[in-house]
Order: structure tokens, then C-alpha cells, then sequence
């Protein structure tokens, strides 16, 4: 099993539907989750932190079911601009080791 | 905003030759790293480090790579005698402390020739 693994898109989606995106990870000491985006050329930019008890910011919610060791994201609405990879991230503050999964891309349609 | 900054943002250079990127981490953040991207590829974790030390490393960091943060602002990765293999984008990232979300750089992209 690889450490993280994504869905491997793309995902081209119509603009104002929803999408979700799925990572599991095989390490169970794995203790803080995130996901990034990337866009064409630039450097991840942190989207959200993903806790337990899940998070929602605006038209983004985050879930983390660790019993099963995957994590989602939801985009609901979504826009042009949300067009862009979307990297789970996965730290093991044990050994310090921190893996991406190599990231799901999202094409928003007009 | 405070923000991760990196230089040069384009390094040319010809097989063999030795490369510093240089870093300047948010300044009240305490852990740094370096990561690597081939063009098309995933973000590949090469070092940690932390409290003037590598905390971690991968094994993509070999004895080629090292990593010094000489004055208290800059940190930077030194490849000692490129390989054409070694042409990527390289991050810089910093975080407050090993579960906190990290913030990367610009990057730096190098092609060696």
C-alpha cells in the first residue's frame, strides 16, 4: 500500500457542482493531515488542516476518519478559480516525515 | 503576511558543477525543510531540520546533498556536484513545529545541463 494515495483525476467538473476528493494513508502513527493546492508551476499552498472532528471553512469541509486512515475534502460551489491540484499531505511528527500524495487535479468547467 | 522567500527562482547549471538555493524561513519559525518536485511528479520530501541539526532525511538526500543555516535567517541546500537527474523545482518550507501546517517558498527551479 502506498503511504498516501489519491484519486488519480482528473476530475473536470462543471462550475457550481460539488466535488470531493479521497486520500488514505498506511501509516497509523501519522498524527496531523492537511491539504494543499497546487497550481500549475507554483508551490503548495496550504487549503485547510484536517481534524477528527472534521472542518469547514466557507465552501470547503475536511473529514478525517483515522479508524480507517483516509481523509476527504468537499467542494461544494465550486469555481474557476478553485481549478488546480489538490495534495493530501501527511506528517509523522514520530520520525518527522512528511509525504504527499502526488495529487488529484480538478478542471472547473465554464 | 510574513513569507517564505527563495533565490534565485532559475538556477542553470552544467553537470558536476556545486549549487547552493538559498532560504529565508518565516522568522519565528523554528523547523525547516527542503523539498524537491520533477516536473509532472509529485512533492518528494528530502530533509528536515531543527534546532541547528537534520532531524530527518530521505533517501533521496544522499551524500551529495547538504544543509546549513549559516547566519540564523538563511537555510540552504547545497548539491555538491550535480546530476542531470537532480533538474527539478526545489521548496523551501518552515512551520512552527512538527504538527503545524507548513508554508513553503517560491521555489527554486533547476536544470542542470
Amino acid at each position: 500500500r502506498k503511504e498516501v494515495e489519491q484519486d488519480p483525476g482528473p476530475f473536470n467538473v462543471p462550475e457550481g457542482a460539488t466535488v470531493a476528493f479521497n486520500c488514505t494513508y498506511s501509516n497509523s502513527a501519522s498524527q496531523s493531515f492537511f491539504w494543499y493546492r497546487q497550481d500549475c508551476r507554483k508551490e503548495p499552498k496550504l487549503l485547510m488542516s484536517v481534524y477528527s472532528s472534521g472542518n469547514e471553512d466557507g465552501r470547503f469541509t475536511a473529514q478525517l476518519n483515522r479508524a480507517s486512515q483516509y481523509i476527504s475534502l468537499l467542494i461544494r460551489d465550486s469555481k474557476l478559480s478553485d481549478s488546480a491540484t489538490y495534495l493530501c499531505v501527511v506528517n509523522s511528527v514520530r520520525d518527522d516525515k512528511i509525504i504527499f500524495g502526488k495529487g488529484t487535479r480538478l478542471h472547473i468547467l465554464p | 503576511e510574513p513569507e517564505v522567500t527563495q533565490t534565485p527562482s532559475h538556477q542553470v547549471t552544467q553537470m558536476g558543477q556545486e549549487v547552493i538555493l538559498r532560504c529565508v524561513p518565516i522568522s519565528n519559525h523554528l523547523y525547516f525543510y527542503w523539498y524537491r518536485q520533477i516536473l509532472g511528479q509529485k512533492v518528494e520530501f528530502l530533509v528536515s531540520f531543527y534546532n541547528n541539526e537534520i532531524s530527518e532525511k530521505s533517501e533521496i538526500f544522499d551524500d551529495q546533498f547538504s544543509v546549513e543555516r549559516p547566519d540564523g535567517s538563511n537555510f540552504t541546500l547545497k548539491i555538491r556536484s550535480t546530476k542531470l537527474e537532480d533538474s527539478a523545482m526545489y521548496f523551501c518550507a518552515s512551520t512552527h513545529g512538527g504538527i503545524y501546517e507548513q508554508y513553503f517558498g517560491p521555489g527554486t527551479r533547476l536544470t542542470v545541463t
